[in-house]
């Protein structure tokens, strides 16, 4: 069954940079674009971006250039989002989710990661 | 890029019905979404898709109480028979070329 693994929590400072693991496995890793999403506590829901692992180009919101790169490893099946220069406004879950197939609705969520950014 | 509208909150009794609405904007009123459950502390789960003609696609294993249907730019979410599992947020989802786009979600109370 497909399966999108996330780490637990992180806690850093502001300033600082956070790198998230995504660990697929249950499908062909490189056949469907990963997604990111985020919630800010007690928020929606908020689109970052996406990466295809099969080649590694990504697309990110405008809201998150130049702050986010989004990367995978083909070898262990794992995206990454690194979020840098963080803020307090940043502290959220943040998800990754795998689309039904190119450009479609996404079907499969990881259970998220919490990043909080504090001193 | 495409916008997504939903209310607050809604509420209704154990055991009836509640429609959920989301409404695309204008322009992009022939647009596919997909409606998403989270319940309380969970990570968001796909619940089916709605497209323009009023069809809808359900995820594996989302129960028969829930069905979906459009008027227009309005998408819908129906659960009947509602059960206390059923309070959560839903949230709809669309997409073009450029963006993906959430709607603000509805926080569902099952009274």
């Amino acid at each position: 069954q497909v399966q999108l693994a996330q780490s637990g929590a992180e806690v850093k400072k502001p300033g600082a940079s956070v790198k998230v693991p995504c660990k697929a496995s249950g499908y062909t890793f490189t056949s469907f674009y990963i997604h990111w999403v985020r919630q800010a506590p007690g928020q929606g829901l908020e689109w970052m971006g996406i990466i295809n692992p099969s080649d590694g180009t990504t697309k990110y919101a405008q809201k998150f250039q130049g702050r986010v790169t989004m990367t995978r490893d083909t070898s262990t099946s794992t995206v990454y989002m690194e979020l840098s220069t963080l803020r307090s406004e940043d502290t959220a879950i943040y998800y990754c989710a795998r689309g039904a197939g190119s450009g479609s609705f996404l079907l499969y969520w990881g259970q998220g990661t919490l990043v909080t950014v504090s001193s | 890029q495409p916008v997504l509208t939903q209310s607050s909150s809604a509420s209704a009794s154990l055991g009836s019905s509640v429609k959920l609405t989301c409404t695309l904007s204008s322009r992009h009123s022939s647009y596919i979404i997909a409606w998403h459950q989270q319940q309380p502390g969970k990570a968001p789960r796909y619940l089916m898709k709605v497209e323009g003609s009023g069809t809808y696609s359900k995820g594996s294993g989302v129960p028969d109480r829930f069905s979906g249907s459009t008027s227009g730019a309005d998408r819908y979410l129906t659960i009947s028979n509602l059960q206390s599992e059923d309070e959560a947020d839903y949230y709809c989802e669309t997409w073009d070329s450029n963006s993906r786009v959430f709607g603000g979600g509805t926080k569902l109370t099952v009274l």
